[in-house]
């Protein structure tokens, strides 16, 4: 498996906390993605990065923020978490050859109550 | 990037081939076929992938029609550690294009 880490792998917080989940790898990949799934939605983009502070959005980005200040963490914060942002995170790295060979992350379950 | 259409859900015999099915009828001349699969509660896992020639590797096999337009992967001995969700996805990895995880195939492994 590749060198993909999640953290926290579940949390529960409350609505209009700030979260801030982390996305660690050790392949030295280039591109990181920060996906939700929801049931009937299927697995969404967030916002993915390209490089060290190279950032880009994804099909559903508001509500989210995130950075990247080393190749080898990606970080994903909600300001101010909602319910409707109770949802399982998938973080995925892919080298630089080839964006759609992604490999995943074991996810983080983040409830909001 | 091109539609894919799976059937929703799919049995299979342990110890048998597992042939899942994509059409991808509206597949353009430089849009890749890529196969994932999500099991139950963990993240999606890269399969495999191609453009027209069949591929193989240690997980499965990729037969992609000669007119491109449908596709079949491939579990040659089908194990219970195979249930999951089998997604296809087609597009164009020169294009910037990212990863569009659709419905797939639910295909439940059974002894």
């Amino acid at each position: 498996d590749a060198g993909i880490t999640q953290s926290p792998r579940h949390k529960v917080t409350e609505t209009g906390t700030p979260v801030t989940l982390r996305c660690h790898q050790t392949e030295n990949h280039r591109y990181m993605y920060w996906y939700r799934q929801d049931p009937g939605h299927g697995l969404r983009l967030i916002h993915y990065s390209y490089g060290v502070k190279d950032t880009d959005k994804g099909e559903v980005s508001d509500g989210y923020s995130v950075s990247r200040s080393k190749t080898e963490d990606f970080l994903l914060t909600l300001e101010s978490a909602t319910s409707s942002q109770t949802s399982v995170y998938f973080c995925a790295i892919s080298p630089g050859t080839s964006k759609e060979t992604q490999y995943f992350g074991p996810g983080t379950r983040l409830l909001v109550l | 990037d091109a539609k894919t259409t799976q059937p929703p859900s799919m049995d299979c015999a342990e110890g048998r081939a597992a042939n899942l099915p994509c059409n991808h009828s509206t597949i353009s001349g430089n849009e890749y076929v890529y196969w994932y699969r999500q099991i139950h509660s963990q993240g999606p896992q890269y399969i495999i992938h191609g453009l027209k020639n069949n591929e193989t590797n240690e997980m499965a096999s990729l037969i992609i029609t000669e007119d491109r337009k449908s596709s079949t992967l491939i579990l040659p001995h089908a194990t219970l550690r195979d249930t999951a969700v089998y997604y296809c996805i087609v597009l164009n990895n020169n294009a910037g294009n990212m990863l569009t995880f659709g419905g797939g195939t639910r295909l439940m492994v059974k002894p």
